[in-house]
């Protein structure tokens, strides 16, 4: 059974960059034709998708992030990773990580998320 | 973006009722649609892909229907620990998107 859990750190600056990473345990990141990615959600509200990336790095963003984001993989740890640019207290938010499976593209299975709160 | 809009926003119900939660799509997705379940400080998780199919280990009171642009997801008898929000999410197309939610209150 595959499990992800996010780390990284619970608050970070205005303006400076948000780094978070997701390791993935009970199988390998190489395995199966999956795209990992990243889901972001303010407290109270719904749910954003922030992108996603296959082993071989191609990767796909929300263009409302775009300039911001760089989704990266790092399969020798059996890791991938968020970085955003340029934070404000919009990007205040639980982050996820999930794996997108199968041929009509769901999410499973969802880390347990991370906070994130971005003040000075 | 396809945007895609739940109803009812929250609805009350009691235990043993049958409750429908409606997605609507701004385009076509064909089936390109999964259901999710959230309880309150937990990840989302998943219930229903390609709009009709019950995920692995998911009761079956669950159910999902709807093809195009308009989906359903059905609880046919509320059990208590099915108090949770439920969001929809098409997975056709970039960006991803999701239904604002369905609180499913007591």
């Amino acid at each position: 059974q595959v499990d992800l859990q996010e780390s990284g750190p619970g608050l970070v600056k205005p303006s400076q960059t948000l780094s978070l990473t997701c390791t993935v345990s009970g199988g390998s990141i190489n395995s199966g034709s999956y795209y990992w990615s990243w889901i972001r959600q303010p407290a109270g509200k719904g749910l954003e998708w922030i992108g996603r990336i296959y082993i071989s790095g191609i990767t796909n963003y929300n263009p409302s992030l775009k300039r911001r984001v760089t989704i990266s993989v790092d399969t020798s740890k059996n890791q991938f990773s968020l970085k955003l640019t340029s934070v404000t207290a919009a990007d205040t938010a639980v982050y996820y990580c999930a794996r997108e499976v199968g041929v009509y593209n769901w999410f499973d299975p969802w880390g347990q998320g991370t906070p994130v709160t971005v003040s000075s | 973006d396809i945007q895609m809009t739940q109803s009812p926003s929250s609805v009350s119900a009691s235990v043993g009722d049958r409750v429908t939660i409606t997605c609507r799509a701004s385009q076509d997705i064909s089936i390109w649609l999964a259901w999710y379940q959230q309880k309150a400080g937990r990840a989302p998780k998943l219930l229903i892909y390609a709009a009709s199919s019950v995920q692995s280990g998911v009761p079956s009171r669950f159910s999902g229907s709807g093809s195009g642009t308009d989906f359903t997801l059905t609880i046919s008898s509320l059990q208590p620990e099915d108090f949770a929000t439920y969001y929809c999410q098409q997975t056709n197309t970039f960006p991803r998107t999701f239904g604002q939610g369905t609180k499913l209150e007591i």
